[in-house]
């Protein structure tokens, strides 16, 4: 079965700062893979997708990127955080064959002060 | 352009009794649509899926929607609620400019009191 996990679980981080959030899948090869940022009492927003190693596309411009160094890795980035980067960040998945269900990761809880 | 509404962002409801989350869609060709539930904190998690196959769909932990072309709705109901079951769920539908796109509703919240 496939696993989806992402680290760390909560982040407190100063303004101006560097962020990496990672998130890892098991059980799947050639993942197609997915950024959402979920602001407090928002909905979801897609920042980055991923359908191979090196590919992304990004949705909104922003503070934010992304990496996929490997096939199941996807990375979100920034060199300088801003207040209006704290939310709730969601890392997905799906199949790549094109079935359009998303697998969500547990999130990341950022917070910046 | 492909559009999804939650009709309610609150619902509150006693344990025991029917659960009915309302989401509308628009959509100029048959859309597969989702609901997810999202527990405090937590990720999505899948509850069901329609892809153009059955019109009622049964999902997990005693969940099921109808699709309703008719009236372009794909509401969520249970029989019977649990106090587990208070999270918030989301009504997706697929965006048919790309495969790897989805588009959320706002959200519901269910309150489930004992």
């Amino acid at each position: 079965s496939q696993t989806i996990h992402q680290w760390p679980a909560t982040l407190v981080q100063p303004v101006g700062s560097p962020l990496s959030l990672e998130c890892t899948v098991e059980g799947t090869s050639n993942p197609n893979l997915y950024w959402y940022r979920q602001a407090a009492g928002r909905g979801l927003q897609l920042l980055f997708y991923s359908v191979g190693i090196g590919q992304i596309s990004s949705e909104v411009p922003q503070n934010l990127s992304a990496s996929r160094p490997q096939d199941r890795q996807f990375i979100l980035s920034s060199k300088k955080l801003l207040l209006s980067d704290s939310g709730f960040y969601l890392c997905a998945w799906s199949w790549a064959s094109g079935e359009e269900t998303q697998y969500f990761g547990p999130g990341t809880r950022l917070l910046v002060l | 352009a492909q559009s999804v509404t939650q009709l309610d962002s609150h619902v509150s409801v006693s344990e025991g009794t029917p659960v009915l989350l309302r989401c509308n869609y628009s959509s100029s060709y048959s859309p597969s649509l989702f609901w997810y539930v999202q527990h405090p904190n937590k990720g999505l998690q899948l509850l069901l899926k329609y892809t153009s196959a059955a019109t009622l769909v049964k999902g997990i932990n005693g969940f099921e929607a109808e699709f309703k072309k008719s009236e372009t709705s794909f509401h969520l109901t249970k029989p019977s609620a649990h106090m587990s079951d208070a999270a918030e769920y989301f009504c997706v539908v697929s965006d048919p400019s790309s495969s790897y796109k989805l588009i959320f509703g706002s959200g519901t919240r269910l309150l489930v009191r004992p």
